[in-house]
This record gives structure tokens, sequence and C-alpha cells, in this order.
């Protein structure tokens, strides 16, 4: 099945450091979501995004929908201990059920 | 808020074997269950959508006749890996339409497979 492309694939990153990172498709969704998954467990709603061009923030993670619709950004703020776990965006059609996944992002934290 | 339970969170069977992997909402009615598989360190990839009292949906690729799903009530979708190879040795991850709140999914804790 088709996955959205993230990058980057892995972060290796300092305490208290800023990241982004982004989402892309080729072709449209009309739904972005963005989801933390730590080791054995499932994936856990960050943050949905409706409309193109729409910012959300939640806590110090702010996501925003491209406004071409085929990419989406996520970024963590001053990063803690806790932001360590892999990262993924899923899009969603209008009228469609299913998500599609992105291939993910592996965020560390190096002490 | 609308919780998702998966069941077992790990199991070992032996090789042509069968295994079933239970996914139930805790708290709320959900017509429509999704199945996952997650291979290490890679993404989530749907295998199937489970409606209640109907066959479900399976993706391209994925043997109906190996994973057969059942969601017979509101509450509950089971998954049925059957004649289970090493190769089918993978994590799986339901999830549930909960129709309320700000986004309407919500995933199961998942299950890792072993097949020996």
């Amino acid at each position: 099945g088709q996955q959205l492309n993230q990058s980057p694939q892995s972060m290796f990153i300092q305490e208290g450091e800023d990241v982004s990172m982004n989402c892309t498709s080729s072709s449209i969704f009309n739904t972005w979501l963005w989801y933390k998954q730590d080791p054995g467990e499932g994936p856990v709603l960050l943050i949905a995004l409706y409309k193109a061009g729409e910012l959300t923030s939640n806590g110090r993670l702010t996501a925003q929908f491209g406004i071409t619709r085929k990419d989406s950004f996520l970024n963590i703020s001053a990063s803690i201990p806790s932001d360590v776990g892999i990262y993924f965006c899923a899009g969603q059609y209008f009228g469609n059920e299913k998500l599609t996944f992105g291939t993910g992002t592996r965020l560390t934290i190096i002490p | 808020g609308a919780v998702v339970s998966q069941h077992p969170s790990r199991v070992i069977c032996k090789s042509g074997t069968s295994v079933k992997i239970e996914c139930r909402s805790l708290d709320f009615q959900a017509t429509t269950m999704f199945w996952y598989r997650q291979f290490p360190k890679q993404s989530l990839m749907l295998m199937a959508t489970s409606n209640e009292g109907s066959k479900a949906t399976y993706e391209q690729g994925v043997e109906k006749d190996k994973f057969l799903i059942n969601h017979a009530s509101l509450t509950l979708s089971t998954l049925t890996v059957t004649s289970a190879h090493p190769e089918d040795s993978s994590f799986y991850i339901c999830s549930a339409e909960t129709g309320t709140g700000d986004y309407g999914y919500t995933f199961g804790s998942g299950t890792r497979l072993t097949v020996v």
C-alpha cells in the first residue's frame, strides 16, 4: 500500500533542542494526523489537522497542514527525555475511513 | 476517554498453530475496527477493515484465509492468524473508530506475535 515519506528518518538531539520533521505525499489528503509510538505500544494521537494552512498546537508541539494539502510539519520545542520515540504522520482522504501512515521519524535524545 | 484494549500483549506459538488476538472497545461501541501489522523499525500497514456484522475488507496482498477477522459485536473484533509461520511474526495493532472527540480513532496497545 501507499506510504507517506517522512523526513528525517532519525534524529539525534540534545535535551532542550527544538525538533522539526515533515511528511510529504504524492496525493492530496483532507486530514493530517501526527502520532507518537513508544516501544511495544500502539500509536497515540498528538495533533489532528483538518484544513489546508491550519496551524495547531498541543503544549510544546506544533503541527501545520501544508497549503498544497500534500504535506505536513511537526515541531517540538525544548525537547525533554519523554519525547523519545517514533513519530508517525498519517493522512486520510475525505469519505474514506482508512489512514495511510508515514515511514516514521525516530527521535533520540543524547545525554 | 475512549479506550481500546488488546489481548494478549505477547504470544509465542509453534509454527503451524493458530493464534487469536482480541480487540475490545471498553467504553464505547465501535462499528468499525482496523487491523494493522508492523514489522521491526517499519511503519504500520493496514491489513483489513473490520465491520460489525459483516465481512471484513482486506487490503491488497493480505490473505483473508490466513488472517481471519470476526467482528461479531460492537465491542469486540478478533484476528486469528491461522497456520502461523515464522514470517508471520510481527506486531499486530488494532484501532477503533470512536465517533467522538477531536479525532475519532483510538489504537490498542498491540500484540507481539512470535512464531517459533
